[in-house]
């Protein structure tokens, strides 16, 4: 079985602070993790996979197959940031995604 | 392209009613999936649907539920009888090839649910 954890509910930093969002997965393959988020009053979109391993927005995820992480950084907050943030995982079945619970992520000027 | 529509944004109906919630994927894009949200909880995979055929039902509770995506026209999810425990967020993505890691789901607005 595949499962996605995020232990933080709720997240609160002030502008310019560095900000983690933690992630942990359980999966017995080698999975596909992504973060998604959700801004206010918009729909779901990605924000970033780790296979691309590319900085979108200024975050970075690094896929940490020993501590089955994928934690979601980004050194200096923007209140522009605030949001919903989902991190998912696929794995070999192609199109499920599972998803963890959500972290709502507050930046304060 | 205006994106994956849904329609329609909220729905409410009584007890052993019948729920259909329509999804229009993105123009190009032939594989739909499903996923219901739950107060508190994150999202949940339900169904993977290409045109005319269902790929991945393994999320789809057994009874009641049921989806479609045919030839022409949106994708349908439907919920028979509801209780009140179908009260959700229902939300579709879409992506243009099979959901391969390579390939983006595209999400709708979502479909709110209450039951009364």
């Amino acid at each position: 079985a595949q499962r996605v954890t995020q232990p933080e509910k709720l997240l609160s930093v002030f502008k310019g602070a560095p900000v983690e969002l933690k992630c942990n997965y359980s999966y017995s393959g080698s999975p596909e993790l992504f973060w998604y988020v959700q801004y206010s009053r918009q729909r779901l979109q990605l924000l970033l996979r780790h296979i691309s391993r590319e900085s979108i927005k200024g975050f970075t995820a690094d896929l940490n197959k020993g501590e089955t992480s994928f934690h979601l950084k980004k050194p200096f907050a923007q209140e522009e940031d605030s949001a919903m943030y989902y991190c998912a995982l696929m794995g070999t079945s192609y199109g499920k995604l599972t998803f963890g619970q959500g972290t709502i992520l507050t930046v304060h000027p | 392209n205006a994106g994956v529509m849904q329609n329609p944004r909220h729905l409410v109906r009584r007890r052993g009613q019948e729920a259909r919630l329509r999804c229009s994927p993105m123009k190009g894009h032939s594989h739909v999936y499903w996923y219901r949200q739950l107060p508190e909880e994150g999202l949940k995979f339900m169904v993977y649907l290409q045109k005319e055929n269902i790929i991945d039902e393994s999320g789809m509770p057994k009874e009641r539920f049921s989806a479609e995506f045919p030839k022409e026209g949106p994708s349908i999810l439907r919920i028979q009888q509801v209780v009140r425990g179908d009260s959700a967020a229902y939300f579709c993505a879409s992506s243009h090839n099979r959901g391969e890691n390579e390939e983006t789901q595209y999400f709708g607005p979502g479909t709110r649910l209450l039951v009364l």
